[in-house]
């Protein structure tokens, strides 16, 4: 089955250092990888995505994201924090053994950025 | 704002009841998906609909139904309410063939309580 694991239920870091958010996935074949962010009360925002090409992928808000096939690892990073990125963060992966379109969730990693 | 929008934002209802949850998606997305997001079980996918007709299926319990109409809004439908149908419902589409087919953009959800 295809599926990603977030080791950390929260991060914590200072405003202005750098952040990553940890991500690793399991899947049959090629990784189609995306994050995405949970401000409270709101929807999921879509941040970037890794299909193919690049290993370094950047999305919205100044983040960015590392793919690494050796690794199985696609972590979230900015180089540095705003308070104002604190939410709930999470990694999805393509499920491409079943007919569609369907994504298959992390359970999740807050993210909590003090000034 | 994804520009998919999602109705109503919350919805409070007594055990045993049925409720409609309605979407309507990006202009011009033929996929609609819908997905549950509660404390417990974290994100899952319930169902994709494509173009009016059902594409993949998730977890979806058989108290649950869902449909997408010729005008291409969705419509998932929860019958027998119990407290642990008690989450936030997303509503998700992406584009069709030509653009961007991988990316699902979000809603803002459906808090359904159930009580």
């Amino acid at each position: 089955a295809q599926s990603v694991a977030q080791p950390e239920d929260q991060v914590n870091v200072a405003e202005g250092n750098p952040l990553t958010v940890k991500c690793t996935y399991s899947v049959s074949g090629n990784p189609y990888l995306f994050w995405y962010v949970q401000y409270p009360n709101r929807g999921l925002q879509f941040l970037l995505k890794y299909i193919t090409g690049d290993n370094l992928v950047k999305g919205s808000y100044g983040f960015e994201a590392e793919f690494n096939k050796s690794q199985t690892s696609f972590h979230l990073k900015k180089p540095s924090a705003l308070v104002s990125d604190s939410a709930l963060y999470f990694c999805a992966v393509r499920d491409l053994l079943t007919y569609g379109n369907k994504l298959v969730f992390g359970a999740g990693t807050i993210l909590r950025v003090k000034s | 704002d994804s520009g998919v929008t999602q109705t109503p934002k919350h919805l409070i209802t007594a055990t045993g009841q049925r409720v409609t949850l309605r979407c309507s998606p990006r202009s011009g997305d033929l996929s609609v998906y819908w997905y549950q997001q509660s404390l417990d079980q974290g994100l899952q996918f319930l169902i994709q609909y494509y173009n009016g007709e059902e594409r993949a299926k998730g977890n979806i319990l058989e108290r649950f139904s869902a449909q997408q109409f010729p005008d291409l809004h969705s419509e998932l439908n929860l019958s027998s309410l119990e407290l642990g149908d008690s989450a936030l419902y997303f509503c998700a589409s992406s584009a069709t063939s030509g653009g961007d087919t991988d990316t699902q953009y979000f809603g803002p959800g459906t808090r359904l309580t159930v009580l």
